[in-house]
């Protein structure tokens, strides 16, 4: 069964820093572009970051820039999003999501909270 | 940055009503347009992508037509199991960086 599982969501404080991962299962994962996506309480869904095959490339979301850092480890079929200098407008559920040639977002996890208040 | 605007934000429906969820580009996209439906406490499911192909295991009443700026997301017939939140996806070749449209919730009239 192709799947993905976050882990590493908690309860953080305003300028902390927090590791998130996502397993890949059920699928060859190092051929896939993969992606972080969000959704604060009760909003919308954003986009949050992107990264190549290889890891070689990845994007991000201007608000997130120069603070969240995408990686994987294709040896190990995970996604990492290291987030760090944490503000409460970064309070949401986080998503994992394998990302498809056509450019859609076809596998998600099942999310993983993450909280920042003091 | 691509801007994507779904119309209308709200819509209320009765089952058996046929449903249609617009999304405008702020720029050209191409046929990069990808539609979601998430329902509360879930996780967004892949309903339609590259603007009009029905991804695999979703029902038929579901169709996505469009190209450039302007798209639309069509239930035919309205289901109970529809009544959820719809939201429209960009992602362009490069640099690929993706947004997502506000969202269109669906409810029960």
């Amino acid at each position: 069964e192709v799947q993905l599982v976050e882990s590493g969501g908690g309860l953080v404080q305003p300028g902390g820093s927090l590791r998130l991962s996502c397993a890949a299962s059920g699928f060859t994962f190092s051929n896939y572009w993969m992606s972080w996506v969000r959704q604060a309480p009760g909003k919308g869904l954003e986009w949050v970051a992107n990264i190549k095959q290889d890891g070689s490339e990845n994007y991000y979301v201007d608000s997130v820039e120069g603070r969240f850092t995408i990686s994987r480890d294709n040896a190990k079929n995970s996604l990492y999003l290291q987030m760090n200098s944490l503000r409460a407008e970064d309070t949401a559920m986080y998503y994992c999501a394998r990302l498809t040639v056509t450019h859609a977002f076809d596998i998600w996890g099942q999310g993983t909270m993450v909280t920042v208040s003091s | 940055d691509i801007q994507l605007t779904q119309s209308p934000s709200f819509l209320s429906a009765s089952v058996g009503d046929r449903v249609t969820i617009t999304c405008r580009a702020s720029q050209g996209v191409s046929n990069f347009l990808a539609w979601y439906q998430q329902k509360p406490g879930k996780a967004p499911k892949l309903l339609i992508y590259a603007a009009s192909t029905l991804q695999s295991g979703v029902p038929s009443r579901f169709s996505g037509s469009g190209s450039g700026t302007e798209f639309t997301l069509t239930i035919s017939s309205l289901q109970p199991e529809d009544f959820a939140t719809y939201y429209c996806q960009q992602l362009i070749s490069y640099p690929p960086e993706s947004t997502f449209g506000q969202g269109t919730k669906v409810e029960i009239k």
